[in-house]
């Protein structure tokens, strides 16, 4: 079956550059939508967007100025990189399979944390 | 403050019958945009309970159900089990915010 792995340096700090990774196994990328999702210790979800194997993307009008979304069929893979970080952004990362024509995301990773802090 | 609105928290007691609301807007559930729930126990992942109002995937028991109406949905468990006990969160489209998912701020059920 189809799983979803998370990857992640931890800890980022104020300013910089968050980059996480998404492995999938037990499928392909390909014809797939995938998203990211976070929650923030205590609190509820909160979708930060979503990718096409191909390439094209849909962010959170919320996050759009500091997001960008890539995908890497040949690693089977697709990563998140967050910009200018604060302490705000600081969350459990979760990716997603999304189920584009209906919205649900059906499939998720375990979720790695990311803490910024200097 | 989320898209969705959801209780903070519910309780019942095992065996009984407990609903949790889901109120969105006409850009949302309204439009009508399929309405999913997700179940979440402390420190793991969400997982996908029902999906297009009211679906259950493969394993999901039949205790568990989803209806709407107007703008609003609910998720309703039956015969209630104190493995329920988990936060919950109901999912939707919303067209006025550029292809977004949005969700509801979740809603702590409590097995008395």
């Amino acid at each position: 079956q189809v799983q979803l792995q998370e990857s992640g340096p931890g800890l980022v700090k104020p300013s910089e550059t968050l980059s996480l990774t998404c492995t999938v196994s037990g499928g392909s990328i390909s014809s797939y939508y995938w998203s990211w999702i976070r929650q923030p210790p205590g609190k509820g979800l909160e979708w930060i967007g979503y990718i096409y194997y191909s390439g094209s993307t849909q962010y959170n009008p919320s996050l759009k100025s500091r997001v960008t979304m890539s995908a890497d069929t040949s690693k089977n893979q697709f990563s998140l990189k967050v910009y200018s970080v604060t302490a705000a952004d600081t969350a459990v990362y979760y990716c997603a399979r999304d189920r584009h024509s209906s919205n649900a995301l059906d499939i998720w990773g375990q979720g790695t944390m990311i803490t910024v802090s200097s | 403050q989320s898209v969705l609105t959801q209780p903070p928290s519910v309780s019942g007691a095992p065996g009984q019958r407990v609903t949790i609301s889901c109120t969105g807007s006409s850009s949302n559930i309204g439009a009508p945009y399929d309405v999913h729930w997700y179940q979440q126990f402390p420190g793991t992942a969400p997982k996908l309970l029902i999906y297009g109002d009211n679906n259950r995937p493969s394993g999901v028991p039949d205790r568990f159900s989803g209806s709407r109406s107007g703008t609003s949905a609910s998720l309703a468990i039956t015969g209630l089990q104190t493995e329920d006990e988990a936060d919950y969160y109901c999912q939707s489209y919303d067209s006025s915010l550029s292809g977004s998912r949005v969700f509801g701020g979740g809603t702590k059920l409590t097995v008395l």
